[in-house]
């Protein structure tokens, strides 16, 4: 079944431990996005990229860095990973411009 | 700058109808997308409206005002499955995504 798939699911950090957030999508999608989600807040976007080669910043990209070698992968990296990073983290992609976004399972992160 | 606004909760009555508000403030307009999102699961698409008017899909319709900037999604006929926060997204001129913060839908039998 194509799709967006992330991992782990969850994962416990101890604080200052870098983790490799990982997103695979097999539609083919231009645009890859992270976002996380925090009980009470809407989604916010971490980083994004439109096309493969390509990434920009989001509304909250301190302590987070990514890369897009290829069409299909999008990791989100924490290099040092701090408690207020705890949180869900969401992959989506999207065709392009207003194309509705098609969301991964997510990963429950917890940094102690 | 750029805001969404939509309620925090609501509570409605299975088989009844319940119409969730949505204000959006946004640096230029590329349309208004709906999600639904049970608990634990990730967000899914439910409609997408870039022109004032109505867009029906079954059950649920989300209407548009762009004069306005304002949308609602109404449910009909509600279902216990429907309980769900339902997440309001309008797209800025830079295509990004600006988000509410959800409405959490409480269905009681």
């Amino acid at each position: 079944t194509a799709g967006i798939t992330q991992a782990p699911t969850s994962q416990i950090l101890a604080a200052g431990r870098s983790m490799t957030l990982r997103c695979t999508q097999d539609m083919r999608h231009n645009a890859m996005y992270w976002y996380r989600q925090d009980l009470g807040l809407g989604l916010r976007l971490i980083h994004y990229s439109n096309t493969a080669g390509t990434t920009g910043k989001g509304e909250v990209p301190d302590g987070y860095s990514v890369s897009r070698a290829n069409t299909d992968d999008f990791p989100l990296t924490l290099a040092s990973a701090v408690p207020s990073q705890t949180s869900v983290y969401f992959c989506a992609s999207s065709l392009d411009g207003p194309s509705p976004l098609h969301f991964g399972n997510g990963t429950r992160l917890t940094v102690t | 700058g750029q805001n969404i606004d939509q309620p925090t909760e609501m509570t409605a009555t299975e088989g009844a109808i319940v119409q969730i508000n949505c204000t959006y403030q946004t640096s230029g307009f590329n349309g208004l997308f709906w999600y639904q999102q049970h608990a634990g699961e990730a967000p899914t698409f439910l409609s997408y409206n870039v022109l004032d008017g109505l867009e029906e899909k079954g059950r649920f319709s989300s209407f548009l005002s762009r004069s306005k900037g304002y949308s609602y999604l109404l449910l009909k006929e509600l279902q216990m499955k429907d309980s769900a926060s339902y997440l309001c997204a309008s797209m800025d001129s830079n295509y990004q995504l600006i988000w509410g913060a959800g409405t959490k839908l409480i269905i009681k039998p």
